[in-house]
């Protein structure tokens, strides 16, 4: 069964840094693409990054480019969203999800409020 | 990288159909036949339901299909049932491996 496992949310104030974590079991993370997807409250789906399976490809959305970094360590199976420079609006549920172009598998979430 | 644009609600009876449009652009929608479409209940995570434009994954009901036609995609559900009320978002790949999901449409169930 795949479990996709978020951790590293909270409150943090304008400005501020924080890294989320994703831990994958269940599949070989190795063999896909990886997706950050974020929500925030009472709003829709957002995409906001993705890497490549070697992590040598690693695309955002202009929103966050140049603030957050995606990264993974296949020998640890985990994903990683380091977020800098928060603003008001990166407040959100962020989602770790398996693929890209079509996401079978989500985390439950985990949640960024940025607010001082 | 604008998000698609969905009617916000859309409404039908049990056992009716209806169907919620996603329209976006030659950039995005009508540029690759890369459109997905997700079920969302509420505090729940996302749940694909259709993926390359009319692709069904396993053990999604047939009840739901996807087709395209130029900028605008659309995600049918037919013999509508208590179970099909949530959140339904669209996404479409947009070029040079990124993406961008749709407004959402909120379906209830009269």
């Amino acid at each position: 069964e795949v479990q996709l496992v978020e951790s590293g949310g909270g409150l943090v104030q304008p400005g501020g840094s924080l890294r989320l974590s994703c831990a994958a079991s269940g599949f070989t993370f190795r063999d896909y693409w990886m997706s950050w997807v974020r929500q925030a409250p009472g709003k829709g789906l957002e995409w906001v990054a993705n890497i490549k399976q070697d992590g040598s490809e690693k695309n955002y959305v202009d929103s966050v480019k140049g603030r957050f970094t995606i990264s993974r360590d296949n020998a640890k199976n985990s994903l990683y969203l380091q977020m800098n420079s928060l603003r008001a609006d990166d407040t959100a549920v962020y989602y770790c999800a398996r693929g890209t172009s079509d996401i079978p598998d989500w985390g439950q979430g985990t949640l960024v409020t940025v607010s001082s | 990288q604008s998000a698609l644009t969905q009617p916000a609600s859309v409404s039908g009876s049990p056992g009716q159909s209806i169907t919620i449009s996603c329209t976006g652009t030659s950039s995005d929608v009508g540029a690759y036949n890369y459109v997905s479409w997700y079920q969302q209940h509420p505090g729940k995570a996302p749940k694909l339901m259709i993926y390359d434009v009319n692709k069904r994954p396993s053990g999604v009901s047939n009840r739901f299909s996807g087709s395209k036609s130029g900028n605008t995609a659309s995600l049918t559900i037919s013999g509508l049932q208590a179970e099909d009320e949530a959140d339904y978002f669209c996404c479409s790949y947009a070029g040079r491996s990124t993406y961008v999901f749709g407004t959402g449409t909120k379906v209830t169930v009269l």
